[in-house]
């Protein structure tokens, strides 16, 4: 079973620019959510998308939007980039929704977005 | 605000065991899960805690008091390739995941 797909793997931006990631979740499964982490930290949670309807959405502001299509892929876009948003997205899916259930998170490898 | 505290970085022995302890402050509490992240990898899923007492999976083992709002990962027997950065993540009251800033653990052979 293919794992998580998150395409591009890097990205250089420029500081006001916008950016659209990708995500393929496993084969099946319909929750994918969204994390950042930057050095040191730990990662911060931006959104759920289940079925196509946003879940749940972390403390982040509005620039950093979402959607998921109806096979199950979801893409991020942060639009008017700042320096400090450079950082690795990470996409994860799961087999039901975060919010419902304690189904285990499986992480793709990140986009890693560096804004310059 | 909520917190989730974690040592930096833990080094141990190859063949050793080690623990790494996660202390939380959270709005809400619906279970503790750790992952292990390789440099470059992806978070992987090691174990989860909703209630109570110590879950075991293989060499790694979890425990979870919630009255203390504490828990740690058991790592046994340990190999080089377990060298990685560990996190601690609790639900919350949102059903948000709110994480820990990882635990760097070095094996010494």
């Amino acid at each position: 079973k293919a794992g998580v797909t998150q395409t591009p793997r890097y990205l250089i931006k420029t500081r006001g620019q916008q950016v659209t990631l990708s995500c393929s979740p496993i084969s099946g499964h319909r929750s994918v959510s969204w994390y950042q982490q930057t050095p040191g930290q730990g990662l911060q949670f931006l959104f759920e998308y289940f079925s196509e309807t946003q879940r749940n959405k972390g403390n982040f502001p509005g620039r950093f939007s979402g959607r998921q299509f109806s096979n199950s892929r979801s893409e991020m876009n942060v639009s008017t980039l700042e320096l400090g948003d450079s950082a690795l997205y990470l996409c994860a899916s799961s087999l039901m929704s975060v919010v419902s259930y304690n189904s285990p998170l499986h992480f793709g490898n990140g986009t890693r977005l560096t804004v310059t | 605000g909520q917190s989730l505290e974690q040592p930096s970085e833990v080094t141990a022995v190859e063949g050793a065991i080690v623990q790494i302890n996660c202390t939380y402050q959270t709005s809400g509490f619906y279970g503790l899960s750790w992952y292990q992240q390789h440099d470059g990898g992806a978070p992987t899923f090691l174990s989860y805690n909703a209630l109570d007492g110590l879950e075991e999976t293989g060499r790694f083992s979890s425990f979870l008091s919630r009255s203390d709002s504490y828990g740690y990962l058991l790592l046994q027997e340990l190999q080089m390739k377990d060298s990685a950065s560990y996190f601690c993540a609790v639900k919350d009251s949102n059903y948000q995941l709110i994480w820990g800033a990882g635990t760097k653990l070095i094996i010494k052979p």
